[in-house]
């Protein structure tokens, strides 16, 4: 099975701040990896795919980039919207979809 | 305008099967190259994936979950169900149905329904 580790798992920060967040996955996934933001009592939301092609309607603050097994989400400018839980997913095959475990985005 | 809507008990108890349904709108399980997914999130926790069927008819479930969960579809309702055997305390969480194109992520999800196991 593809493991994927998520760091970290809490990052305090404030507005304006620049956010990275990586994930890495424990083999090979080329380009096959996601990104989720979800706010408490909601669904996740997709915000990129396949490493860096952005959602339709997700602002140009986020970026995806990596490949292989190397993957990092970037929020340039973070936003009070921002404020959330974000997931790393690979989706490399189906024998195993997983997610990493989630960061939470708090206000410093 | 796409809905999904998960229904099934919402209190299961120790040992016994837990069964949800999905019920499609505005959209067929049956057309077009998608795949119709379920997962869970425990309280406090993170995402899981559980099964997946798809337009191919290829079914896929998680390793940790393939002895005991089960997907099927009837697209004549519109509809596609998840059935887990033997559920315990660990079970307990919110269950999403949702789809996905292809060789996509998923881009569309059910609101989800809480199921709790207990006695």
């Amino acid at each position: 099975d593809i493991q994927v580790t998520q760091s970290p798992s809490t990052l305090s920060a404030s507005v304006g701040d620049r956010v990275t967040i990586t994930c890495r996955a424990s083999r090979n996934i080329d380009l096959w990896m996601a990104w989720y933001q979800q706010k408490p009592g909601k669904v996740p939301n997709l915000l990129i795919y396949k490493s860096s092609i952005l959602e339709s309607g997700v602002p140009s603050r986020f970026s995806g980039t990596g490949s292989g097994t190397e993957f990092t989400l970037t929020i340039s400018s973070l936003q009070p919207d921002d404020f959330a839980t974000y997931y790393c997913h690979q989706y490399n095959s189906y024998s195993t979809w997983t997610f990493g475990q989630g960061t939470k985005v708090e206000v410093k | 305008q796409l809905q999904l809507q998960e229904s099934g008990p919402g209190l299961v108890k120790p040992s016994e099967t837990l069964s949800l349904t999905c019920t499609v709108s505005g959209g067929s399980t049956s057309s077009g190259s998608y795949c119709w997914d379920w997962m869970r999130q425990a309280p406090g926790k993170g995402l899981e994936w559980i099964g997946t069927i798809c337009y191919t008819g290829n079914i896929f479930y998680n390793p940790s979950l393939r002895s005991r969960a089960t997907v099927s579809e009837d697209t004549s309702r519109n509809q596609f169900s998840l059935k887990l055997t033997s559920v315990t305390a660990a079970d307990t969480a919110v269950y999403h149905c949702a789809r996905h194109p292809g060789s996509s992520p998923i881009d569309f999800w059910g609101q989800g329904t809480l199921v709790t196991v207990s006695s």
